[in-house]
């Protein structure tokens, strides 16, 4: 496509429930990010891959939080167990490769809400 | 670990002023510097980058940023603002021997007065 696309746009969900977020990045992009942004604040990074491999996860806040790229395109972020603090906006990025000069476009994000 | 400071949380100005945002960063190393902007309802966008060579680097819309390697600093300006210029800006940062995602500042949300 020509851009980063997230689904779903927005995401109501209660708490202590399962949640998927969906990143499809630009055609071509082996470098895909995810990013959550609380309100007030700016994007905090959780988790890159390098084409199907977590290459560095570190951003995770907890075992709850958990991401997928099994064909090196489209990448799920899963969160276990919702709690209202997971209450966000994540984006997902994608570049053409993992390499520090390289832009990264960004998705609208998914607007996650844990009620 | 590297971290990002931006000073102006908020910032009001009026059509044609001049404008100046400022963005600090603590890292050791080698790094690459980024400034986004979020316009409302939008995605981030890249506003201009620094990699390497002339520390000071013109982006789109009019907008440029000097890299000060001394001061750990990395301001945006543009000398005339608009508008449609009114958004909420994020200077970014990243090791430049790496592949790490990108440390945000906090942001700076800047409205225009027309």
């Amino acid at each position: 496509g020509a851009g980063v696309s997230q689904t779903p746009s927005n995401k109501v969900t209660e708490k202590g429930k399962y949640v998927e977020l969906r990143c499809d990045p630009i055609s071509g992009h082996t470098a895909l990010y995810w990013y959550r942004q609380s309100l007030g604040q700016g994007p905090e990074f959780l988790i890159y891959f390098q084409g199907t491999g977590a290459a560095d996860d570190s951003g995770l806040p907890n075992d709850r939080f958990f991401a997928v790229r099994p064909e090196g395109s489209v990448s799920t972020l899963k969160i276990q167990r919702t709690e209202r603090g997971d209450s966000a906006v994540y984006l997902c990025a994608s570049s053409l490769m993992a390499r520090a000069n390289t832009e990264a476009f960004f998705g609208q994000g998914t607007r996650l809400t844990v009620v | 670990a590297q971290s990002v400071s931006q000073h102006n949380h908020h910032v009001i100005l009026s059509e044609a002023a001049s404008l100046e945002l400022g963005c600090n960063y603590s890292y050791g190393g080698t790094v690459n510097l980024f400034w986004y902007v979020q316009y409302p309802g939008q995605h981030l966008q890249l506003l201009l980058k620094y990699f390497s060579g002339d520390p000071l680097v013109k982006g789109i819309k009019g907008f440029e940023a000097e890299f000060i390697k001394s001061k750990f600093s990395f301001n945006l300006r543009k000398p005339s603002v608009q508008w449609s210029d009114t958004a909420e800006y994020f200077c970014a940062v990243v090791s430049g021997g790496g592949a790490d995602g990108l440390t945000f500042g906090k942001g700076t949300h800047l409205i225009i007065q027309p």
